[in-house]
């Protein structure tokens, strides 16, 4: 089975531009997660959707960041305009959420995207 | 103050010395706690989910534990293969389906 599928892996480009990370989800999750990685904050949650709707953005650090998803294998994590703290790993995450026993279905990571804002 | 307290940064092991990885937390109203191994380069990969103290979890060489306000990563006559980053997170009754993860625990195995 495809796992969480995440482009580009590498992408480096100049304060202030714009950059979008792409997300495609496990078939049949129905929850959907951004994280940031950095050697000093660890790995931290950006956003989460379930059934395509933000359920939580309280981790997205200001509003040049902005998430979507258009529909369930689909999502985007823009920065607009790009700044040189901004650089780090970004990870999607997706997973299928269930009631009552066994609700605690583990997140799967893709790769990540390693971004570098010159 | 950090919420997941993982020790400690950074563990280099002989091949075969067995020792055990610590995730403690200060939060309340636990409703998981998982355990992900990272490779350099590679997003997180799941091991354990843990639910209530008392429980335990085995895979291979690793064992996970789990008591009121910790967790432990137990990894017996470890082997090179074993080198990664360990992480924990914990799931709050209050939080949904967010994870709280810790900075993670360094693991080198060295032959």
């Amino acid at each position: 089975d495809a796992g969480v599928i995440q482009s580009p892996r590498h992408e480096v480009t100049e304060m202030g531009q714009e950059v979008t990370l792409r997300c495609k989800p496990i078939s049949g999750h129905d929850y959907l997660f951004w994280y940031r990685q950095t050697m000093m904050r660890g790995l931290e949650l950006l956003i989460y959707f379930n059934n395509n709707v933000p359920i939580d953005d309280s981790g997205m650090p200001e509003d040049r960041f902005s998430a979507k998803m258009p529909n369930a294998s689909f999502s985007t994590l823009k920065i607009q305009p790009s700044e040189p703290r901004d650089s780090a790993v970004y990870f999607c995450a997706s997973t299928k959420g269930l009631r009552g026993v066994g609700s605690n279905q583990p997140q799967h990571f893709g790769d990540g995207t390693r971004l570098s804002i010159l | 103050e950090d919420q997941v307290t993982q020790s400690p940064e950074a563990l280099r092991l002989q091949e075969g010395e067995s020792s055990s990885l610590n995730c403690s937390y200060t939060v309340s109203g636990l409703r998981g706690l998982f355990w992900y191994r990272q490779d350099p380069g590679k997003g997180p990969e799941f091991l354990f989910t843990l639910y209530s103290a008392g429980e335990e979890k085995e895979k291979e060489r690793l064992k996970a534990t789990l008591t009121k306000k910790e967790s432990f990563l137990h990894i017996t006559a470890p082997k090179p293969a074993d080198s990664a980053t360990y992480l924990c997170a914990v799931r709050l009754v209050d939080s949904g389906y967010a994870l709280n993860f810790g900075k993670g625990t360094s693991l080198l195995v060295t032959p």
